[in-house]
C-alpha cells in the first residue's frame, strides 16, 4: 500500500463549486504539505503544517484553505473553484530532522479541472 | 530571493547517450539540495539528496549529482540512459525561515529519450 494517498486522482467541477481533496498518509510523519504543480511552473506551496495544532500559509495560499483533521490526514479546500486553480495537486509529508531539512515524500497526486 | 533555476526545459537524448541536467540555485546559507523525478501520470520520486560531506553523491537508478559551491550548481548526471528514463525531473533546494522550513523547486527539465 501507498504510503501518501489523495483521493480524488481526477476531479472535474465547475466555478463556484467547493472542492475537498484528502490526503492521508501511513509513514507516521508529523509534517505534511500541499503544492500545486502548473507546466512550466513546477511546484508551488500551498500550505504546510508541522502539527496538527500548526497551520500555515504557503507562497500562494489565495483561494485555498486547508484543515489537518489528524497526524495522517490533511485536507485541502477550495471554496469557491475557478479555472485558474485547475492544476495538478500533490500532497507531501515529511519528518522532523535535527540535522536540517528533511526529505519529502509525495503522493501520487489529484487533476483537478475547473471548467 | 531563494530561487532555483534548471536553464534547460526539454532535453532529448538517445538510449545510452550520457545525461547532465542542469541546476543552479541561490541561497546565501548552505543549501540542502535535491533532485526529484516525476514520471508520466506519477508523483515525485526523490532521487539523491546532499546535505554536507561528499559533493558527489550518488542516487537511485544510477544516477549522480555534484554540488559545486564556486558555481551554486548541483546537477544531475547518468552515464547511460536507459528508456524508462523519460520523465521530468525537478531540482530542488531545502531552506529554513523563521523556524519553519520549505522545499523550493525549480521549473523542472523534461526528458525526452529517443531509442
Amino acid at each position: 500500500d501507498a504510503d501518501v494517498t489523495q483521493t480524488p486522482r481526477n476531479r472535474i467541477t465547475k466555478t463556484g463549486k467547493r472542492i475537498m481533496l484528502e490526503c492521508s498518509q501511513t509513514k507516521g510523519h508529523d509534517r505534511m504539505y500541499w503544492y500545486r504543480q502548473d507546466p512550466g511552473l513546477g511546484l508551488r506551496l500551498i500550505y504546510y503544517s508541522f502539527d496538527v495544532k500548526d497551520i500555515n500559509k504557503g507562497e500562494i495560499s489565495d483561494g485555498y484553505s486547508v484543515s489537518r483533521q489528524a497526524q495522517a490526514k490533511f485536507s485541502l479546500s477550495l471554496e469557491s473553484a475557478i479555472p485558474n486553480q485547475t492544476a495538478l495537486y500533490f500532497c507531501a509529508t515529511s519528518d522532523f530532522w535535527a540535522g536540517g531539512i528533511s526529505m519529502q515524500f509525495f503522493g501520487p497526486g489529484t487533476r483537478l479541472t475547473v471548467l | 530571493a531563494q530561487s532555483v533555476t534548471q536553464p534547460d526545459i526539454h532535453i532529448t537524448v538517445s538510449e545510452g547517450a550520457s545525461l547532465e541536467l542542469r541546476c543552479n540555485y541561490s541561497y546565501g546559507a548552505t543549501p540542502y539540495l535535491f533532485w526529484y523525478v516525476q514520471s508520466p501520470g506519477q508523483g515525485l520520486q526523490l532521487l539523491l539528496k546532499y546535505f554536507s560531506g561528499d559533493t558527489l553523491v550518488q542516487g537511485i537508478k544510477g544516477f549522480e549529482a555534484e554540488f559545486k559551491r564556486s558555481q551554486s550548481s548541483f546537477n544531475l548526471r547518468k552515464p547511460s540512459v536507459h528508456w524508462s528514463d523519460a520523465a521530468e525531473y525537478f531540482c530542488a533546494v531545502g531552506l529554513t525561515q523563521g523556524g519553519s522550513e520549505k522545499l523550493v523547486f525549480g521549473k523542472g527539465t523534461k526528458l525526452t529519450v529517443n531509442p
